[in-house]
């Protein structure tokens, strides 16, 4: 149980490219969902957390307008990076929490590594 | 703040047994998670403690102790495949996980 599913796994693009990752909940409801950025040996780091139906709560310092989070319904949350750089190349992970109690764990998504050329 | 201390690297021995130790400190407590992470793969969740003592599933162990900030995940058994990062995450009195940074654990055969 507790699948997440992230998609597209890899995306190499052009510069000024607007690029969606979609993050779903198979076999649960996912009130949550968190959008982590990750680079090369270091840890997690936190972009934002969305509840269904709710604006996402950004982190510090994460640009609201470049990172667009959508959080439809129960099962998707969509990041839209728009007008992607090369410096926002990274490894994008998601993670969704489901139903109860708010200590549930939280399961991850495979990441999409985002190559800007 | 909010810190959460674990080792960078380690290495053991195919067979043998690891303890990678994390030790925290955050505003409120609600729980400290393990996960495993291969390189260029998400994490995987391993264990979550909430309460003092030890947690085993299979090879792998989980101890928490609230009082000292203290947690260690023990590995039984190495295996070449254990290879991996290993994330130590603390959710605070707002349900938020803080990260540690990870401990690369390399097995030797």
């Amino acid at each position: 149980g507790a699948v997440v599913s992230q998609h597209p796994s890899r995306v190499i693009c052009k510069s000024g490219t607007s690029v969606k990752i979609e993050c779903r909940s198979l076999d649960f409801q996912a009130t949550t969902m968190f959008w982590y950025r990750q680079f090369p040996k270091k840890s997690l780091m936190l972009m934002a957390t969305s509840n269904e139906g709710s604006k996402a709560t950004y982190e510090q310092g994460v640009e609201k307008d470049k990172f667009l989070i959508n959080h439809a319904s129960l099962t998707l949350s969509t990041l839209t990076v728009t007008s992607a750089h090369p410096e926002d190349s990274s490894f994008y992970i998601c993670s969704a929490r489901g139903l109860g109690a708010d200590n549930q764990p939280q399961h991850f998504g495979d990441g999409t590594r985002l190559s800007i050329l | 703040g909010q810190n959460i201390d674990q080792p960078t690297e380690m290495t053991a021995t195919e067979g043998a047994i690891v303890q990678i130790n994390c030790t925290y400190q955050t505003s409120g407590f609600n729980g400290l998670f393990w996960y495993q992470q291969h390189a260029g793969e998400a994490p995987t969740f391993l264990s979550y403690n909430v309460l003092d003592g030890l947690e085993e599933k299979g090879r792998f162990s989980s101890f928490l102790s609230r009082s000292k900030g203290y947690s260690y995940l023990l590995l039984k058994e190495l295996q070449m495949k254990d290879s991996a990062s290993y994330l130590c995450a603390v959710m605070d009195s707002n349900y938020q996980l803080i990260w540690g940074a990870g401990t690369k654990l390399i097995i030797k055969p």
